[in-house]
């Protein structure tokens, strides 16, 4: 059973503050990961994508990956009250290799 | 910014009818995918399509959901008899050709059954 597993939260932090996010997946095999952001009755929006084990930063994100550990982690620097809303984490994991399994998200909050 | 397009935004309907939604990708997107999204729950896969043919519906309710893209452009998704616990939203997304595995979504359809 290929799982993606987040804290569902509400992860609460300050205005100006880093936000972190974590994520598990269960399947070795995994090769794409992503992080989308969802507002309330929106659908998401894909804000990181990673691929290879380490950092990499877009802005005020930066997404990481450890493959060994089957763990990502998104940080947002500066955390604004605008970043508010539920953060997703998904992993591909079907044969052809494109669809995505998602985790059922943490709610952040950023209070100003 | 190319989309992908979805309509209805929203559709109430009562259990034992039909619904029908419909998908338009980004343009020049080979792959395209329905997702259905519990409230509180991440979405789901129900089809993948590349092209006109479906790579995977091994999660789409075959009894009373069904889902078409005939020219390998829009998509339509149904579903007859609806049932209660189908209330939900109900996302298409696309991606491109490329190796980077992006997947962009629509704004959703929002499915409340009576």
């Amino acid at each position: 059973q290929k799982e993606v597993e987040q804290n569902s939260g509400p992860l609460s932090v300050p205005e100006g503050a880093i936000a972190s996010l974590n994520c598990t997946y269960s399947d070795r095999g995994s090769q794409s990961f992503f992080w989308y952001r969802q507002y309330s009755g929106k659908s998401p929006e894909l804000i990181m994508s990673i691929y290879s084990n380490g950092d990499k930063e877009d802005g005020r994100f930066t997404a990481q990956l450890n493959k060994a550990s089957q763990y990502v982690s998104l940080l947002i620097r500066d955390s604004q009250p605008s970043d508010s809303a539920t953060y997703l984490c998904a992993v591909n994991w079907n044969q052809a290799g494109t669809a995505l399994i998602f985790g059922k998200g943490t709610t952040l909050s950023v209070s100003s | 910014e190319a989309e992908v397009a979805q309509s209805p935004r929203y559709k109430i309907t009562e259990k034992s009818q039909a619904v029908a939604f419909w998908c338009d990708p980004i343009s020049g997107h080979a792959t395209l995918y329905w997702y259905r999204q519990i409230l509180g729950q991440g979405p789901e896969l129900l089809v993948q399509f590349q092209d006109e043919s479906v790579v995977d519906d091994s999660q789409l309710p075959k009894d009373r959901f069904s889902a078409e893209r005939l020219k390998g452009v829009d998509s339509t998704l149904k579903i007859q008899p609806a049932e209660l616990g189908d209330s939900a939203m109900y996302l298409c997304a696309s991606r491109d050709g490329g190796g980077n595995n992006e997947q962009f979504f629509g704004p959703g359809t929002r499915l409340t059954v009576l």
